[in-house]
């Protein structure tokens, strides 16, 4: 079945550095990702949604300087936090949309990022 | 962004008793997914159910759509100790997922 591969599991870093988290979709080709922040014992927040070849399409609240998105590649999609601080610290997955035909989403494995 | 409700927020059962968990919305859909997140992991795509869908299993699972009162809920029968785990229900509107709060399931062996 179709797979989303995102890379790393788990980084931890220092305040005021940039981390990056890859995903890629490794047997389709992925038009539309999807980002997502989880915090401890809640549901998933939309962060924003990128469409290969154009710019992303943030949700309200999200800062777009902050949370850089690049979809260059119908494969690869990444997000990366820069300036990162501890209330950065969170569960980033993302998320391809399958096609209108199965109508369904695949998620990657998610990222645990730990700023200290 | 949220717009489901799931009931109950946590549920813990005996080994091989049935759980079942209710999702409610507020907008029309294209259709409905369920997915399971054991802790600190990813998320698995349980069963999606279309909006023209009343009813669909999948195993242990039995996954049921009401349009009209806006709710679905998922049973699992015969639970087993690796049921364990957070369940959310996800509504696709207009191509984008809109998740519920989720509801922990504990198995107790």
């Amino acid at each position: 079945g179709a797979v989303v591969s995102q890379h790393p599991s788990w980084v931890i870093c220092k305040s005021g550095t940039s981390v990056k988290i890859e995903c890629r979709s490794l047997d389709f080709q992925a038009t539309t990702m999807f980002w997502y922040r989880q915090f401890p014992k809640q549901s998933l927040m939309l962060m924003a949604t990128s469409n290969e070849g154009s710019k992303a399409t943030y949700e309200q609240g999200v800062e777009k300087d902050k949370f850089l998105i690049n979809h260059a590649s119908l494969t690869l999609s990444t997000l990366t936090v820069t300036s990162a601080h501890p209330e950065d610290s969170s569960f980033y997955i993302c998320s391809a949309h399958l096609g209108l035909g199965t109508g369904g989403y695949t998620f990657g494995s998610g990222t645990r990022l730990t700023v200290v | 962004s949220q717009q489901g409700e799931e009931d109950p927020q946590a549920l813990s059962i005996q080994e091989g008793e049935n759980a079942t968990m209710n999702c409610s919305y507020k907008t029309s859909i294209n259709n409905l997914q369920w997915y399971r997140q054991n802790s600190g992991r990813g998320l698995v795509h349980l069963i999606l159910i279309r909006s023209n869908e009343r009813e669909k299993h999948s195993g242990r699972l039995r996954v049921t759509l009401d349009t009209s009162k806006k709710s679905s809920s998922l049973l699992i029968t015969a639970s087993r100790a690796a049921d364990t785990a957070s369940y959310f229900c996800a509504t696709d509107s207009n191509y984008q997922l809109i998740w519920g709060a989720g509801t922990k399931l504990i198995i107790k062996p």
